[in-house]
C-alpha cells in the first residue's frame, strides 16, 4: 500500500516563526502536491513538485516556499507564519504516467499559528 | 480556468438508504478525469470512484455510482445503503487528461455527509 505521512498532526507556532511541514512518501512517485484545506474553500494547491528539484507554484503560494531534495520528502515552508496562515495542510503523491495517476494522501497537519 | 462546484456543503441520510451527491463542474477540455474522494473524520482522504469523460458508461464501485452527464457538466455521487461508515467529507474534484499535464486537481467546496442510525 501506499503510504503517505506527514511529521505532525497537529502543530502551534507563533506569528513571524519559520515553520517547516515535512511529507514523505514510500512508493517511488514522481508527484508531490501540498495542499491547503479550509472549511468552505475545499482543498487549494499550494505548490506541487514533479521531479527532485522542480517546483511548480499551484494556485496560492504567496507566503509559501517548498523544497525537494529527495525523491521522497517534500517539504513546504512557512518563511514568515501569519494567523491566515492557520488551516489543515495536506500533502498529497501520485505516478507522473498512467491513466489515472491516483493522488494518494497524508493524513494532514493542523497548524495554528497564535 | 476549470472549476468544479458543489452545492451541498451538508447532507444527511438514513442507515440502509439512498443518497445522492451533486458536482457540476466548468471546462473547455473535451478529455478529463473526475473523482470523488472521501475524507472520513480524522483520517486519510481516499479515493471512492473516479470517471473518464471519453467513457459513456457511468463508473461503479460496490456501493458507489455516479451518474456522469458530460453535456451538462454534471458528476453526482449515489451512495446506496448507506452505512455509519460514509459518515464522511465528500469532495469532487478534476483533472485534465494526460499527456504532458501535470496531474494536478482541482477540487470542488465539498459535502459533509450525516448518516443516521
Amino acid at each position: 500500500d501506499v503510504k503517505v505521512t506527514q511529521s505532525s498532526r497537529y502543530l502551534v507556532k507563533r506569528t513571524g516563526e519559520k515553520v517547516f511541514l515535512e511529507c514523505v512518501q514510500d512508493m517511488d512517485h514522481e508527484n508531490m502536491f501540498w495542499y491547503r484545506q479550509d472549511p468552505g474553500l475545499g482543498l487549494r494547491l499550494i505548490y506541487f513538485s514533479y521531479d527532485v528539484k522542480m517546483k511548480e507554484k499551484g494556485d496560492i503560494p504567496e507566503g509559501y516556499s517548498v523544497s525537494r531534495e529527495k525523491k521522497e520528502r517534500f517539504s513546504l515552508i512557512l518563511e514568515s507564519a501569519s494567523t491566515n496562515q492557520t488551516s489543515m495542510y495536506l500533502c498529497a503523491s501520485s505516478l507522473a504516467s498512467g491513466t489515472y495517476n491516483e493522488q494518494f494522501f497524508g493524513p494532514g497537519t493542523r497548524l495554528t499559528v497564535l | 480556468a476549470q472549476t468544479v462546484t458543489q452545492s451541498q456543503p451538508e447532507m444527511s441520510v438514513q442507515e440502509a438508504e439512498t443518497v445522492t451527491l451533486s458536482c457540476t463542474y466548468d471546462t473547455s477540455e473535451s478529455d478529463y478525469y473526475l473523482f470523488w474522494y472521501k475524507q472520513p473524520p480524522s483520517r486519510q482522504m481516499i479515493l471512492v470512484i473516479r470517471q473518464e469523460a471519453y467513457k459513456q458508461q457511468n463508473a461503479t464501485e460496490n456501493r458507489f455510482s455516479v451518474n456522469f452527464q458530460k453535456a451538462a457538466k454534471s458528476f453526482s455521487l449515489k451512495i446506496s445503503d448507506s452505512q455509519l461508515g460514509d459518515a464522511a467529507m465528500y469532495f469532487c474534484a478534476y483533472r485534465s487528461a494526460p499527456s504532458g499535464a501535470t496531474n494536478k486537481l482541482i477540487f470542488g467546496t465539498g459535502t459533509l455527509l450525516a448518516v443516521q442510525p
